[in-house]
């Protein structure tokens, strides 16, 4: 299985500001997605992180507000820009394992005031 | 659009009972995922279902899958305080996207 980190694992931060959440994977992988959960909510895919191109949203979603880079196979970050306190959330980052498993990671846990 | 649904969202039961936990979804797949998720913390795969009839046991948890019926269920055995958790089921997609149903949040009273 893959061991997954993510910084920071909580932050609080000021309305119209943003913060970049970096997920770390312990091996190579092809697939890496992030997801939000909302407080008391399922989660919800916000996008696929393509290594080496844009990265694909979900409807509802846009590069402009969620801004993900993919440097290489193992590494990947997400930007909540010009938060509002609707963006607070949990934001957990996954990868899909080679054996149709999908694991996630420790999640960042976002409020916004 | 895709849709998968849970229920019960909301489950009390004794320490001792059995229940099942259903998850319909709206369109074909192949693959479905049950995760854990306790209170603060993030998912813990429980099982993925590859295929038509798929049958996972893991302790007192059984999870199965019926695609044709686009239904998977998971069934709790003789249920202890441990267990109590948020249930999620996941339908994979195109691209190995997950939807996640509502989750269901389990409580085992003594």
């Amino acid at each position: 299985s893959a061991v997954i980190s993510q910084k920071p694992s909580r932050d609080i931060c000021q309305r119209g500001t943003s913060l970049t959440i970096q997920c770390q994977v312990d091996s190579q992988v092809t697939m890496m997605f992030w997801y939000r959960q909302q407080p008391g909510q399922s989660l919800t895919l916000i996008a696929t992180a393509n290594q080496g191109s844009e990265a694909t949203y979900e409807s509802g979603f846009v590069i402009d507000k969620f801004p993900i880079s993919r440097p290489n196979l193992t590494f990947s970050t997400l930007t909540v820009s010009n938060m509002s306190p609707e963006d607070s959330s949990i934001y957990l980052c996954s990868v899909a394992g080679s054996r149709y498993e999908q694991y996630f990671g420790p999640g960042t846990r976002l409020t916004v005031t | 659009e895709l849709k998968v649904e849970q229920n019960p969202l909301f489950l009390s039961m004794q320490e001792g009972k059995n229940y099942t936990i259903y998850c319909n979804y709206s369109t074909t797949s192949d693959r479905l995922y049950w995760y854990r998720q306790d209170p603060g913390k993030s998912l813990e795969s429980l099982f993925v279902l590859l295929s038509n009839g798929a049958v996972k046991q893991e302790g007192r948890l059984m999870a199965s899958l019926d695609t044709k019926a686009r239904l998977s269920t998971l069934h709790i055995t003789a249920a202890v305080h441990d267990l109590s958790a948020t249930y999620f089921c996941a339908v994979e997609t195109s691209g190995s996207r997950l939807t996640f149903g509502e989750g269901t949040q389990l409580t085992v009273n003594p």
